[in-house]
């Protein structure tokens, strides 16, 4: 299995508090990912990083950040978590543009916002 | 634009019955790849198969198979004799440089 780890696994938050999401891998990919995957929408892309402090946005990154200062951490911050936010986040690892270009995801991290 | 559609939100089976998942994809680009990845109810994701956009040969691993079709822009995953432990949703994704782009799954049910 790939070294993919998110933290926290679950948390509860309230509406208007910041929130970071982490993910840690130890496969050394260039391409880390943060998917959202609610009922009904598979997996939605919020943003992705193709390197150490390069990132892009996703089809659905309006309140949503992120940072990577590090190859193998890919952090996501929803700003001022809103209800709308509630979802399960999945980081992915890829070496994309490589023949070996599948992604391995991480475990998930259950997010509630009240 | 790209984009992934999986028309059949759910699928009942009994074991033992042969089922095929439906894929179907839009891109205008020529390089691209398609995946399938499967989801138990315990939650995780889990890869299956890679497909490129210049490799039309079908592939058969055990039970599972898959047809890639570029002339309908179609790569069907089929599952033979099913069983009971590949109730899962099932994902569909297209890949175009660097960005991944996946169907709302199909979700599959296999009675015992």
């Amino acid at each position: 299995d790939a070294g993919i780890t998110q933290s926290p696994r679950h948390k509860v938050t309230e509406t208007g508090t910041p929130v970071t999401l982490r993910c840690h891998q130890t496969e050394n990919h260039r391409y880390m990912y943060w998917y959202r995957q609610d009922p009904g929408h598979g997996l939605r892309l919020i943003h992705y990083s193709y390197g150490v402090k390069d990132t892009d946005k996703g089809e659905v990154s309006d309140g949503y950040s992120v940072s990577r200062s590090k190859t193998e951490d890919f952090l996501l911050t929803l700003e001022s978590a809103t209800s709308s936010q509630t979802s399960v986040y999945f980081c992915a690892i890829s070496e994309a543009g490589t023949r070996m270009n599948e992604q391995f995801f991480g475990p998930g991290t259950r997010l509630t916002v009240l | 634009a790209q984009k992934v559609t999986q028309a059949q939100t759910e699928i009942s089976v009994v074991e033992k019955e042969d089922v095929t998942l439906d894929c179907v994809y839009e891109t205008r680009d020529t390089t691209y790849y398609l995946f399938w990845y499967k989801q138990p109810p315990s939650g995780e994701l889990v890869f299956l198969i890679r497909r490129n956009s210049f490799d039309e040969q079908n592939e058969i691993s055990g039970r599972y198979s898959w047809n890639f079709q570029k002339s309908t822009s179609s790569f069907n995953f089929t599952i033979t004799a099913s069983q009971v432990v590949d109730s899962a949703v099932y994902f569909c994704a297209l890949s175009v440089g660097s960005k991944f782009y996946f169907g709302s799954g199909t979700k599959l049910n296999v009675k015992p």
